[in-house]
């Protein structure tokens, strides 16, 4: 079983639309967790980092539920240039970042 | 300022043939990572250098793999003799913190490195 799992998709949504993402983790150790973003044959890059009490940066929230080892992304107002792959990345200090293979976004005019 | 850049972008070599992979990382960043992805799998952890010390091995598939970091500064993974399993996308990072909670040490990614073996 992977230690990160997540729907690859891809997920195809209209413009100004809402998804959300899910992710599941399976070690329980895990101590910190992130969300990355990477475009086509890009580098992922940190989206947002995901506090056990929820967070919210502009039309991102992150939500992490602790008992049932799942983290989600929710993305409001969906934009063309939201079109990318999403990394579930789990810390569980040691082997420095776990990744999830990603789900991919792609938002249709 | 510079981000974290890897040489080459793409390499082509016939199995058994040698290749290094280099990266920069970004400037006073102690920590350096290197992640690969091969088709269709997840970013998987390789090696994770504190300065010009290996911190963590524990990713690195097997005895083929060698990455040095000699004065703490660019690090190199050679692959030798290289295998057709070992086609895929290289990853560097770096972070000036281990990552950690908070954003603190988050990890600065170069744009990789594709290998592929024939």
């Amino acid at each position: 079983r992977k230690e990160v799992e997540q729907d690859p998709g891809p997920f195809n949504v209209p413009e100004g639309a809402t998804v959300a993402f899910n992710c599941t983790y399976s070690n329980s150790a895990s101590q910190s967790f992130f969300w990355y973003r990477q475009d086509c044959r890009k580098e992922p890059k940190l989206l947002m980092s995901v506090y056990s009490s929820g967070n919210e940066d502009g039309r991102f929230t992150a939500q992490l539920n602790r008992a049932s080892q799942y983290i989600s992304l929710l993305i409001r107002d969906s934009k063309l240039s939201d079109s990318a792959t999403y990394l579930c990345v789990a810390y569980t200090g040691r082997r420095a970042l776990t990744f999830g293979s990603g789900t991919r976004l792609q938002v249709q005019p | 300022e510079a981000g974290v850049t890897q040489f080459p972008s793409h390499s082509v070599i016939e199995k058994g043939q040698t290749v290094t992979l280099r990266c920069d990382p970004i400037s006073g960043h102690d920590n350096l990572y290197w992640y690969r992805r091969v088709m269709g799998k997840e970013i998987k952890f390789l090696l994770h250098f504190v300065k010009e010390s290996k911190q963590d091995e524990s990713g690195m598939p097997n005895n083929r793999f060698l990455a040095e970091r000699t004065g703490g500064t660019y690090s190199t993974l050679k692959v030798q003799p290289a295998e057709l399993e070992d086609s895929g996308v290289y990853f560097c990072a770096s972070s000036q913190g281990q990552a950690q909670e908070g954003g603190a040490g988050e990890l600065f990614f170069g744009e990789g490195s594709r290998l592929t073996v024939l």
